[in-house]
């Protein structure tokens, strides 16, 4: 799996947007882009994943940029209970039961703040 | 809710003891994944198990083993139990029959060794 940089924490005002960058410059062709949360001790959660089209589901957005060396993760209205830290993690999407571990780096604390 | 379940959600035991955790993944998913989350190592791969057999091995002690039932679930044995071995461990599940390639996570157990 392509290593990933993520900043080591960041803020954000509840109701505004959070935008969380990943940079991913070795991702390869059929590498996709992953975000997990964890927030405090509990399971990761799945958040969303793409190869190259911006992809937008209930909890966030993903916007990729062209060259796919890097990617946003943007929470719409952040709020309280989105305090997490977020990993960003490129794979290729395991479909066949062959090795699909995940490998998480330190990823971006976000704290939403009142 | 996840649909992944783990049971004890906390454990504490002594040096030298053995323990068994126990995951159910979610309904249908064929792939087991475990993972070990201390304070100074971070979420680490451990192993997976897809459709009762072993698919991949990340950073698991020899003092750890693990296996996946007929009926799917998944054990993670630990013995000879050492202090540095207190973590949350996490198992995952995927692959089920709409063949996503996310992971979903369960609560986790919280292992504390004296």
């Amino acid at each position: 799996d392509a290593k990933t940089t993520q900043p080591t924490s960041m803020d954000c005002a509840e109701g505004r947007a959070a935008n969380l960058p990943c940079n991913h410059s070795t991702i390869s062709g059929n590498e996709y882009v992953y975000w997990y949360r964890q927030i405090h001790s509990q399971g990761p959660q799945y958040i969303i994943h793409g190869l190259k089209n911006n992809e937008t589901n209930e909890m966030a957005s993903l916007i990729i940029t062209e060259d796919r060396k890097s990617s946003t993760l943007i929470l719409p209205h952040a709020t309280l209970r989105d305090t997490a830290v977020y990993y960003c993690i490129v794979r290729v999407p395991n479909y066949g039961g062959s090795q699909g571990n995940l490998i998480f780096g330190k990823g971006t604390k976000l704290s939403v703040k009142p | 809710d996840s649909g992944v379940t783990q049971t004890p959600k906390h454990l504490i035991t002594a040096t030298g003891q053995r323990v068994t955790l126990r995951c159910s993944p979610r309904s249908g998913d064929l792939s087991v994944y475990w993972y070990q989350q201390s304070l100074d190592q971070g979420l680490q791969f451990l192993i997976q198990y897809y459709n009762g057999e072993e698919r991949a091995k990340g950073n698991i002690l020899e003092r750890f083993s693990a296996q996946q039932f007929p009926d799917l679930h998944s054990e993670l044995n630990l013995s000879s139990l050492e202090l540095g071995d207190s973590a949350l461990y996490f198992c995952a599940s995927s692959l089920g029959p709409e063949k996503r390639s996310e992971q979903f996570f369960g609560p986790g157990t919280r292992l504390t060794v004296l």
